[in-house]
């Protein structure tokens, strides 16, 4: 049971690359959630999911493109990367009111 | 105004003392958790509280539903307890404080 996992762990990107960033629970969790982490900031929530095949908009979602196309899956893309996008990624998994669970974060730089 | 709102941002202890972090927020919610982050580590949960009072070792959390406001308290706190602790309320979605920030020296 590996609960949530993030992949990648770190990366570095490019002004202008795109990359995808992969979230896996095997929970059969029904809510999945993306955040950004930045400094004195906490966590902010970038998209969120209740279900397979259903996405939605959390508080910063510009520049973020996610799918849920298998309830496992959570895949948060960047598709033009900007140095404002550099900061801790983590991805959590839930069910409706139980407790979350969180991934161990991916740090992304984007130069 | 944020949805949710800890205090103190930032707290000093000595070994041994009694620990209190306060959440309040201003949304309905079906549920609040409470949540902890070691220096560059990842998140994990303490509590998920909907009502009343939980207990687990050392860390008591209790919630007020009507006052909307949860207390994290630390007894007898120790130098491992050093991380942020953050607070995040369930709506349709997990709202996150911005997390305090806990240093207990021995």
């Amino acid at each position: 049971n590996a609960g949530v996992t993030q992949t990648p762990k770190f990366r570095v990107l490019k002004t202008g690359q795109s990359m995808t960033l992969l979230c896996a629970q095997d929970m059969n969790h029904e809510y999945m959630y993306w955040y950004r982490q930045d400094p004195g900031m906490g966590l902010r929530l970038i998209h969120y999911s209740v279900g397979e095949g259903t996405t939605a908009k959390g508080e910063v979602p510009d520049g973020y493109n996610v799918s849920r196309l298998k309830k496992q899956n959570f895949l948060l893309g960047l598709e033009s990367a900007a140095p404002s996008q550099t900061s801790v990624y983590f991805c959590a998994s839930s069910y409706m009111d139980t407790e979350a669970f969180f991934g161990q974060g991916t740090r992304l730089t984007v130069v | 105004k944020n949805e949710v709102e800890q205090s103190p941002q930032n707290l000093t202890a000595q070994e041994g003392e009694f620990i209190t972090i306060n959440c309040s927020y201003s949304v309905g919610i079906s549920a609040l958790h409470w949540l902890q982050q070691h220096p560059g580590g990842g998140i994990v949960s303490l509590f998920m509280l909907s009502s009343g009072k939980k207990k687990h070792g050392r860390l008591i959390a209790t919630i007020n539903i009507q006052e909307k406001h949860s207390s994290l308290h630390i007894t007898a706190s120790h130098p491992r307890d050093s991380a942020v602790y953050i607070c995040a309320v369930k709506t349709d979605k997990l709202i996150f404080g911005t997390g305090t920030r806990l240093q207990v020296f021995p």
